[in-house]
C-alpha cells in the first residue's frame, strides 16, 4: 500500500503564482486534512474533509482553497502565492470517527518556497 | 494560550537513557491521546495511542494519561540513536470531525 501520497514534493513559486498541491489516499479513508508546519509552530491545520464533496475551514485557511471531488483526493490550491506561505505542507487522512480512533497517516509533505 | 502546550526542548540525551517527554492541556473534552514521531524530513508516523487515563506500553515506549491533571507524558527507555527525532503529542475528541490539536513538537537528540 501507497497509504497518503503528496505531489509534488519541492516546488518554488514567484510571488502571485498559483498552484495545485494533489494529495492522494489508497486506504478508503473518510476524512482528510492539509497542515503546514512551520519552526516552531507545530502543525496547522488549513482545511479538511469529511468526506467526498465536503469541505471545512481550519485554523488557517486564508488564501488557501481546496477541493475533494474523489473519496482518494483532496487537492490545496494556492490562487495567489505570498511569501507568508513558505511552508511545509502535510496532508493526511483518518478514518471516520464512528468507531472512535482519530489517528491520523501522514504524506511525506511538500516543501513550498514562494520567493 | 493554546490548547496543547508541550515541553519545547530540544533535548539530547545519551544512549540508553531514559527519556520523559511532556504535555499539558487544557480541553476536558479530549478522550484520544497520540504521539507521533517525525523524522528530519519525513511526516509524522503515529507511534502511540490512548484511550483515556492510564498507561500503555509498547517495547521501549510508554504512554501515560492522567487526565484528572491533563497531563500526558511517553517514555522511552534504553534510548538509541535511532529515535532521535521530533515527537509530537496530538489529541483529539468524538465531536470534531476527526481532527487532532497537536503540540509544537519536542526534537529529541540521542548520542552514541
Amino acid at each position: 500500500n501507497a497509504g497518503v501520497t503528496q505531489t509534488p514534493k519541492f516546488r518554488v513559486l514567484k510571488t502571485g503564482q498559483s498552484m495545485t498541491l494533489l494529495c492522494a489516499q489508497d486506504m478508503n479513508h473518510e476524512y482528510m486534512y492539509w497542515y503546514r508546519q512551520d519552526p516552531g509552530m507545530g502543525l496547522r491545520l488549513i482545511h479538511y474533509s469529511v468526506g467526498e464533496g465536503t469541505t471545512a475551514k481550519g485554523e488557517v485557511p486564508d488564501g488557501y482553497n481546496v477541493s475533494r471531488l474523489k473519496k482518494q483526493n483532496f487537492l490545496l490550491g494556492l490562487e495567489s502565492a505570498a511569501p507568508s506561505q513558505t511552508s511545509v505542507y502535510f496532508c493526511a487522512s483518518s478514518y471516520s470517527t464512528g468507531g472512535a480512533r482519530t489517528e491520523a497517516f501522514f504524506g511525506q509533505g511538500t516543501r513550498l518556497t514562494v520567493v | 494560550q493554546k490548547e496543547v502546550e508541550q515541553d519545547p526542548g530540544p533535548l539530547s540525551v545519551p544512549e540508553g537513557a531514559i527519556v520523559s517527554l511532556n504535555c499539558t492541556y487544557s480541553n476536558s473534552a479530549f478522550q484520544y491521546f497520540m504521539w507521533y514521531r517525525q523524522y528530519s524530513r519525513k511526516g509524522p508516523e503515529l507511534l502511540m495511542y490512548t484511550y483515556s487515563s492510564g498507561n500503555k506500553e509498547d517495547g521501549r515506549f510508554t504512554a501515560q494519561v492522567d487526565k484528572s491533571s491533563k497531563y500526558i507524558s511517553l517514555f522511552i527507555r534504553d534510548s538509541q540513536p535511532s529515535d532521535s527525532a521530533t515527537y509530537l503529542c496530538a489529541m483529539g475528541d468524538n465531536t470534531n470531525a476527526g481532527k487532532s490539536t497537536f503540540g509544537d513538537g519536542t526534537t529529541l537528540t540521542v548520542k552514541p
